[in-house]
C-alpha cells in the first residue's frame, strides 16, 4: 500500500530536549516536505527536499533541521524544542512532476512543556 | 502563489450535492487550482486539480470559470464521511502548497 508514515504519532517532551520525528514513504517520490498546522494559521511549510541531499527552507524553518540521506526518509529534527513548537506536524511526498498531488502522513502531535 | 478566498463554513444535506466555491481573482495563466480536504486532524487528502477545463474524477468535479477567477468543487452525493475542511489552493510550479483556512463542510443527516 502506498503510504507516508510518521513516528511517533504523539509526543510530549520538555523544553530543550532534542527530538527527531521520522518520515518515510514507499512510493519512490523525489519530493518530500514538512508542514506544521496551528489553529487559525492553516498548514505552513517548514522544510522541503527535492531529492537526496537536496533540502531547502520553507516558510517557517526557524528551530528545525532536516536531512535527506535516503530517498525514502526525511526526518525532522528539533535540536532544542521550545513551547512555541507545540503543533501538529505533517510530512508529505510527491513525484517531482506531479508535485501538487502530495501524499500526507497521518501527523505527529507534539507538545513541548 | 495566488491567494484564495473560501467561505469559512457550509452545511449540506446527506445525499445532496455539495458545491464549495473558491475565489482566486489574482490567478496567473500558468497556475493550477488544487483541492484538498482534511478530515478531523488527519493528513490532508488530495481531491482534484485543474488548469482551465472542468475536471472530474471518482471523488469530485471541478468547475473553473472561463476567466479562471473562481472555481467550484462539487461532491455529487455528499455522505457523512465527506464532513471535513476543504482547501482550495492555487499553485505554480513550486511544490509548496499554501493552505489557507479552508471551508468547513458539515454534512447533515
Amino acid at each position: 500500500e502506498a503510504q507516508v508514515t510518521q513516528n511517533p504519532r504523539y509526543l510530549i517532551t520538555v523544553t530543550g530536549k532534542k527530538l527527531t520525528v521520522t518520515c518515510s514513504q514507499n512510493m519512490n517520490h523525489e519530493y518530500m516536505s514538512w508542514y506544521r498546522q496551528d489553529p487559525g494559521l492553516g498548514l505552513r511549510q517548514i522544510y522541503y527536499s527535492m531529492n537526496v541531499e537536496v533540502t531547502d527552507k520553507g516558510d517557517v524553518p526557524e528551530g528545525y533541521k532536516v536531512s535527506r540521506k535516503e530517498k525514502r526518509n526525511f526526518p525532522l529534527i528539533l535540536e532544542s524544542p521550545s513551547p512555541n513548537q507545540t503543533s501538529l506536524y505533517f510530512c508529505a511526498s510527491s513525484t517531482w512532476v506531479a508535485g501538487g498531488e502530495q501524499y500526507f502522513g497521518p501527523g505527529t502531535r507534539l507538545t513541548v512543556t | 502563489d495566488a491567494k484564495t478566498t473560501q467561505p469559512p463554513s457550509m452545511d449540506c444535506a446527506e445525499g445532496r450535492a455539495a458545491n464549495l466555491p473558491c475565489n482566486h481573482s489574482t490567478i496567473s495563466g500558468n497556475e493550477y487550482v488544487y483541492w484538498y480536504r482534511q478530515i478531523h486532524s488527519q493528513g490532508p487528502q488530495y481531491i482534484i486539480h485543474g488548469l482551465k477545463n472542468n475536471e472530474t474524477n471518482e471523488m469530485a468535479s471541478l468547475i473553473i470559470t472561463e476567466d479562471r477567477k473562481s472555481s467550484t468543487l462539487i461532491l455529487p452525493h455528499a455522505t457523512l464521511r465527506d464532513t471535513a475542511v476543504y482547501y482550495c489552493i492555487v499553485r505554480t510550479g513550486a511544490n509548496n502548497l499554501f493552505f489557507g483556512t479552508g471551508t468547513r463542510l458539515t454534512v447533515i443527516p
